[in-house]
């Protein structure tokens, strides 16, 4: 079964609104990372996060090992956030075999 | 910055014909992974590599050769390429040591499409 799961799969929001996008996952993890791609482009790390949590501008990401989940927080949405968001798991404590989910869309509107 | 680049950047090919994807980084990372990419899917791991003249396989090997000539090489192989594997392709690359060394930098991705 899918070990990773996002949810929800796709958020519209209005510039201004705050998102909440959140990661499950169903084996134990060594690192959790998030990643967020445009349309039909590349993926860039937006956390490396295996626990506890991180901020970043107007982003955080919290992950809670016990209860396996990990939940990325954008505050003020911009038009500029629209993409893609990807949780990956590492199930290795090194090199990172990294098993994805299947992103939440988010779009942004004015 | 981290680069990681790849080649070509998309791709016609027929059903069973050989196709070679290639990717090159200049991160001096040690680890190099290879993924592709379907449509309303995440991303899944076809290879990786730790150290030249290594290959390991990841989740969806079948189908799919890979090589690492060099540190800063890694190609991707599909001897008979089929319906099935059209897909974008991402190779990527991090470091070796835990923590945020084990980062991951993407390339841009190769769209292969499949006749």
């Amino acid at each position: 079964g899918q070990q990773v799961q996002q949810s929800p799969t796709s958020l519209v929001l209005q510039e201004g609104e705050n998102a909440e996008l959140q990661c499950n996952f169903s084996t134990s993890l060594n690192s959790m990372q998030w990643f967020y791609q445009r349309p039909g482009g590349s993926l860039i790390s937006v956390f490396y996060n295996p626990s506890g949590t991180k901020q970043s501008g107007r982003l955080t990401s919290t992950t809670v090992i016990k209860e396996r989940r990990s939940s990325l927080h954008i505050s003020s949405s911009q038009i500029t956030d629209s993409g893609t968001y990807l949780c990956a798991m590492g199930r290795t404590s090194s090199g990172q075999k990294l098993v994805f989910g299947q992103g939440t869309i988010l779009k942004v509107y004015l | 910055e981290a680069a990681v680049t790849q080649s070509p950047r998309s791709k016609v090919a027929v059903t069973g014909g050989k196709v070679t994807l290639s990717c090159h980084q200049t991160n001096n990372h040690d680890y190099m992974y290879w993924y592709r990419q379907d449509t309303g899917h995440g991303l899944r791991l076809i290879h990786y590599s730790y150290v030249a003249d290594s290959t390991e396989k990841g989740d969806i090997p079948d189908g799919y050769k890979a090589s690492r000539p060099s540190q800063e090489n890694f190609s991707l192989i599909l001897e008979l390429a089929s319906l099935s594997q059209t897909a974008v392709y991402f190779c990527a690359s991090s470091a070796w040591g835990g923590g945020d060394q084990d980062t991951q930098y993407f390339g841009p991705g190769t769209r292969l499409l499949v006749l």
